[in-house]
């Protein structure tokens, strides 16, 4: 697509609640990347993917997060058993490649665990 | 110590002044940095890259980077209203890490 497209834009879920959050990176890009950003701070990196694969999921906080990429396209972030403290904004972002450092990022899908 | 630190702010500048927001960094390695700007309730847009010493110049953007020091900054010529937002740095460490954000500075330019 033109852009990186995340959906949903907006998810409000009850603690203990399972969510998916699914991004659609610019068509052609092999690397995709999932941060997450609370109010007041910046970008936190969450997990990578070149391909398939995951090339770098340190950033994941626990094992409620788990993130997937079957295609090498679309990927999907998974969280389990949410919590209050998952409330922020999940971005997702595509490069060209993971050797290019400027990423486009998508909109973003605004989390709110009640 | 943070990997990425910056002076939150806000910092306030006058329309048309020049707007100067800095950057520091831990990882002596690091070899790639960036400056996005990210507009209230938007998603970060990146703005500027640098890979090396000195000054890179875009329109009236300019990014410094000296690697001795582990200092980027970004210097905002004839700053403009719509220049307000929150200019966040980031750093890559090798060329398939990932990037890391600092906690941005939030520019406010008044009219």
């Amino acid at each position: 697509g033109a852009g990186v497209s995340q959906t949903p834009s907006n998810k409000v879920t009850e603690k203990g609640k399972y969510v998916e959050l699914r991004c659609d990176p610019i068509s052609g890009h092999t690397a995709l990347y999932w941060y997450r950003q609370s109010l007041g701070q910046g970008p936190e990196f969450l997990i990578y993917f070149q391909g398939t694969g995951a090339a770098d999921d340190s950033g994941l906080p626990n094992d409620r997060f788990f993130a997937v990429r079957p295609e090498g396209s679309v990927s999907t972030l998974k969280i389990q058993r949410t919590e209050r403290g998952d409330s922020a904004v999940y971005l997702c972002a595509s490069s060209v490649d993971a050797a290019m450092g400027g990423y486009t990022f998508g909109s973003g899908t605004r989390l709110t665990v009640v | 110590q943070k990997e990425v630190e910056q002076n939150s702010g806000p910092l306030s500048v006058p329309e048309g002044a020049i707007a100067s927001l800095n950057c520091t960094y831990s990882d002596r390695g690091s070899q790639s940095f960036f400056w996005y700007r990210q507009y209230s309730g938007k998603s970060p847009e990146l703005i500027m890259s640098i890979y090396s010493n000195g000054d890179k110049e875009d329109g009236r953007f300019t990014a410094q980077l000296n690697k001795a020091s582990q200092y980027v900054s970004l210097l905002i010529r004839d700053s403009q209203p719509s220049d307000s937002a929150t200019y966040l740095c980031a750093v890559k460490k090798t060329s398939y890490d990932k990037v890391i954000f600092g906690p941005g500075t939030s520019l406010s330019v008044i009219p």
